[in-house]
């Protein structure tokens, strides 16, 4: 079975300072992961996935995540915080079992508050 | 705006009651991802549909059903409610089947269900 864990519910940072959001995965087979961003009262966005392609993924609004897979990880990060950036945001991999649905499974998430 | 379109935006009714949500994914989308979002589960994964046939089932009580229509359009019925079913519940959608893994989903906006 399938499972991403993201380490700490809140991380709080001021404006322009370095955002590291964590994730670690479980899976028996390549994983397919993605980084979702939920806004207040919104659905979920794409920030930027990994499909085994290059191992940094550069995603918008200015983020990007490395796969790794000695560590089983694949942190979000973004060099500088800006006001905007205050969400919720969700780790997940591609169910790869044998249906093969691409149906995803999700962290707990992560509430990002930055700090003026 | 992801082009999904979910209705209603709000629906608060009592408990025992039926409810349905309705869900248009993207133009040209055949997959349709029903997801429930609450504060003790998280994003869990309800079911999905395929060109109008049901293709993987995730965590769905039997007092909830869907089906998705020849013109592509989900409904989520939820009969019998229960307090514990107030939640948001997202519909998501992609285009292909074969890829599905590693494809992107789109998010509609949701729908917050109270039931009281």
């Amino acid at each position: 079975a399938q499972s991403v864990t993201q380490l700490g519910s809140h991380v709080s940072v001021s404006e322009g300072a370095l955002v590291l959001l964590r994730c670690n995965y479980s899976s028996s087979v390549p994983p397919y992961l993605f980084w979702y961003v939920q806004y207040p009262n919104q659905g979920l966005q794409l920030l930027l996935k990994y499909t085994s392609a290059a191992t940094l993924v550069k995603g918008i609004n200015g983020f990007e995540a490395e796969f790794k897979k000695s560590e089983t990880s694949f942190h979000l990060t973004k060099p500088s915080a800006h006001m905007s950036d205050a969400a919720e945001y969700f780790c997940a991999v591609s169910d790869r079992g044998s249906s093969n649905t691409g149906k995803l499974i999700f962290g707990q998430g992560t509430t990002l508050q930055v700090k003026p | 705006d992801s082009g999904v379109t979910q209705t209603p935006k709000h629906l608060i009714t009592a408990t025992g009651q039926r409810v349905t949500l309705r869900c248009s994914p993207r133009s040209g989308d055949l997959s349709v991802y029903w997801y429930q979002q609450s504060l003790d589960q998280g994003l869990q994964f309800l079911i999905q549909y395929y060109n109008g046939e049901e293709r993987a089932k995730g965590n769905i009580l039997e007092r909830f059903s869907a089906q998705q229509f020849p013109d592509l359009h989900s409904e989520l019925n939820l009969s019998s409610l229960e307090l514990g079913d107030s939640a948001l519940y997202f519909c998501a959608s992609s285009g292909s089947r074969l890829a599905a893994v590693q494809e992107t989903q789109y998010f509609g906006p949701g729908t917050r269900l109270l039931v009281l």
